[in-house]
């Protein structure tokens, strides 16, 4: 089992629509949790973090913890052509220092 | 101007050559890091420094080395170079008690013929 897991898509939604991205990760005890943006060439670019159970929103982005069940999604509402990116889910596990181990991204696509 | 920058942003070079990418920041972290990424791969940790005196190897440090020269520059060295390292690497950086979020540099596009 991967430690940070990610459907690798593409997710395609309409323009306008709510896009659902989710993330699952193998250690119960890791306390922090990041979303990337990363467009096709170019490097990850922080959108959201998250350190504590729920729901916490920044504009259109919404991200949502669940330690219980392992997992933690990214809520993009109202959907634009130009979110159309490589999202990448990053945990902080336990016993691994101060490093990030992130997932393989799941490919967003907003269409019009 | 940019917090986190690295040179160069492209290299073609040859198997077996020596090659060295830059890393630099305005950003005041303590923390760097170089990370490789591949096609439909996530990214590898090759090595992460917490500060000038301390280097840790990362997931896939053989065939690679680094140097820390100061807060604010970190490199990677590729020694004898080979085409299976021909990838897009990525310089991050994070500070103490910022979240361990993780800033990272436009990457340098290395090609190894």
């Amino acid at each position: 089992q991967k430690e940070v897991e990610q459907n690798s898509g593409p997710l395609s939604v309409p323009e306008g629509a709510i896009a659902s991205l989710n993330c699952t990760y193998s250690d119960r005890g890791s306390q922090s949790f990041f979303w990337y943006r990363q467009y096709s060439g170019k490097s990850p670019e922080l959108i959201m973090s998250i350190y504590s159970n729920g729901d916490k929103e920044d504009g259109r982005f919404t991200a949502q913890l669940n330690k219980a069940s392992q997992y933690v999604s990214l809520l993009i509402r109202d959907s634009q052509p130009s979110d159309s990116a490589t999202y990448l889910c990053a945990v902080k596990l336990t016993g691994g220092g101060n490093k990030l181990t992130f997932g393989t991204g799941t490919q967003l696509k907003v269409e019009l | 101007d940019a917090d986190v920058t690295q040179t160069p942003r492209n290299r073609i070079t040859k198997t077996g050559k020596r090659i060295m990418l830059e890393c630099s920041q305005t950003k005041g972290h303590d923390r760097m890091y170089w990370y490789r990424q591949d096609p439909g791969l996530g990214l590898q940790l090759i090595y992460y420094s917490f500060d000038v005196k301390d280097i840790n190897k990362g997931e896939i440090s053989d065939g690679y080395s680094v140097s820390r020269q100061a807060q604010a520059k970190f490199s990677l060295s590729l020694e004898s170079a080979i085409p299976n390292q021909t990838a897009l690497y990525f310089c991050a950086t994070s500070g103490q008690g910022a979240g361990d979020e993780q800033f990272f540099g436009p990457g340098t596009r290395l090609t190894v013929l």
